[in-house]
């Protein structure tokens, strides 16, 4: 099964560009990669999802290598709300039409006032 | 309007026991889901479902089971609970069906149940 590889925890100062990476080098050509967060006591929230094209969204932006074994969830001014477990998923379907969802330890990002 | 709830928030009960946990979504998603989150923080898929399939995941002890009285919920059923169940439960709903759509898809998650068994 396909996994993702993350750093355990990142520092950011407030009002600063965050880069998260995640490996996953043994995605598949169907996987869809996607970005969820955590906030503490919460469930978790999505962020942003791509397949092959980088992606912006209002939240942030998604950065995807041209041979789609990494990417890097960019979060373009990190605010204090910005504290949370990213994990970086990916999402696809094996032959048989099962769903296959793999989730990564997580990065616990910190942001510094 | 909360998007998807689940009930109770929190759940105490002794080994042995059966319990359920109920959720529900408001957001007219046609697929939902239960995820299990153990003290590592790992979040693994238990089912996903639709009110045409229902896919299991091959490591989810059968006394685990999904019951769905209509498209807006997803009830998890637990039979004779043990100490290794204790987590937090996730409920979850994405728009669309069908692989391509759902690999695309938004996942909304509840707020969690946290289950503890002693």
């Amino acid at each position: 099964d396909a996994k993702t590889t993350q750093p355990n925890s990142m520092e950011s100062n407030e009002e600063e560009p965050v880069h998260l990476p995640c490996n996953h080098s043994t995605i598949s050509g169907t996987d869809y990669i996607h970005w969820y967060r955590q906030l503490p006591s919460q469930g978790p929230e999505y962020v942003i999802h791509g397949l092959t094209s980088n992606v912006n969204n209002r939240m942030a932006s998604l950065a995807i290598a041209e041979d789609r074994k990494s990417s890097t969830l960019i979060l373009h001014r990190a605010t204090l709300r910005d504290a949370a477990v990213y994990y970086c998923i990916l999402r696809g379907f094996d032959y048989f039409g099962n769903e296959k969802l793999t989730f990564g330890t997580g990065t616990r990002l910190t942001i510094i006032p | 309007d909360t998007a998807v709830s689940q009930t109770p928030k929190y759940l105490v009960t002794q080994m042995g026991n059966d319990k359920s946990i109920k959720c529900e979504q408001n957001l007219g998603h046609d697929t939902m889901y239960w995820y299990k989150q153990d003290s590592k923080k790992f979040l693994k898929i238990m089912f996903s479902y639709n009110n045409k399939e229902l896919i299991i995941n091959e490591t989810v002890p059968n006394r685990f089971s999904p019951k769905s009285p209509d498209k807006a919920h997803l009830n998890l059923h637990i039979n004779s609970l043990e100490l290794g169940d204790s987590a937090v439960y996730f409920c979850a709903s994405s728009q669309g069906w069908g692989a391509g759509s759902r690999a695309g898809d938004e996942q909304f998650f509840g707020p969690g149940t946290r289950l503890t068994v002693l």
